[in-house]
């Protein structure tokens, strides 16, 4: 079992239409969580990070963890064509420096 | 100010050659990974420094691989030999890393350099 897993996608919405994009991880110490989006050729960028159940919200994009369930997604509302990229899932240990990568899901958003 | 600054971008190779990949991280960061990052395996971490340090280079895949960080603004990934199935890309992250009373760190954000996109023929 991976230590993050993601479904590798193509996701695609409409434009306006509400994201949804998960993941799961296995390592129940694993304590912050993020979300990268990595646009074709580029590299990975920070959008968002969470360390508490529920729910939170910057923007467009809206967090949501769940730790009983080892389950982190992340909302995109009112999706744009320039939200298609990849968006990568990580998970780390509040002791550790060890960032650990999902494979990424692609998003694309029809025009 | 900066990002993180790596060198080449692109580089093509013979199987067999010596390559040397570079990275300047940013200014006051004390973090510093290199990552690589392919279709098959997705981003997987090679080696980490703290403060100049290698702490976990449990990721580099075999003795072709070598990191060194001489000083607090360089970096090196070296692959000697290269082999076909080295091609991807490797990318370098540095952050800032702080530690809290409660044991807790900082955020943990990586930024991450342009990577250099690496072919072996």
């Amino acid at each position: 079992q991976k230590e993050v897993e993601q479904n590798s996608g193509p996701l695609s919405v409409p434009e306006g239409a509400i994201a949804s994009l998960n993941c799961t991880y296995s390592d129940r110490g694993s304590q912050s969580f993020f979300w990268y989006r990595q646009y074709s050729g580029k590299s990975p960028e920070l959008i968002m990070f969470i360390y508490s159940n529920g729910d939170k919200e910057d923007g467009r994009f809206t967090a949501q963890l769940n730790k009983a369930s080892q389950y982190v997604s992340l909302l995109i509302r009112d999706s744009q064509p320039s939200d298609s990229a990849t968006y990568l899932c990580a998970v780390k240990k509040d002791s550790s420096y060890k960032l650990i990568f999902g494979s990424g899901t692609r998003l694309l958003v029809r025009p | 100010d900066a990002g993180v600054i790596q060198s080449p971008r692109h580089e093509v190779t013979e199987m067999g050659q010596e390559v040397t990949l570079r990275c300047k991280p940013i200014s006051g960061h004390n973090s510093l990974f290199w990552y690589r990052q392919t279709m098959m395996r997705g981003l997987e971490l090679l080696i980490y420094f703290n403060n100049n340090v290698p702490i976990d280079d449990s990721g580099m895949p075999e003795d072709r691989f070598s990191a060194k960080m001489p000083n607090a603004s360089f970096s090196t990934l070296k692959i000697q030999p290269s082999e076909p199935r080295d091609s991807a890309v490797y990318f370098c992250a540095s952050s800032l890393r702080t530690s809290f009373g409660t044991g807790r760190t900082n955020t943990g954000e990586l930024f991450f350099g342009e990577g250099s996109r690496l072919t072996v023929l």
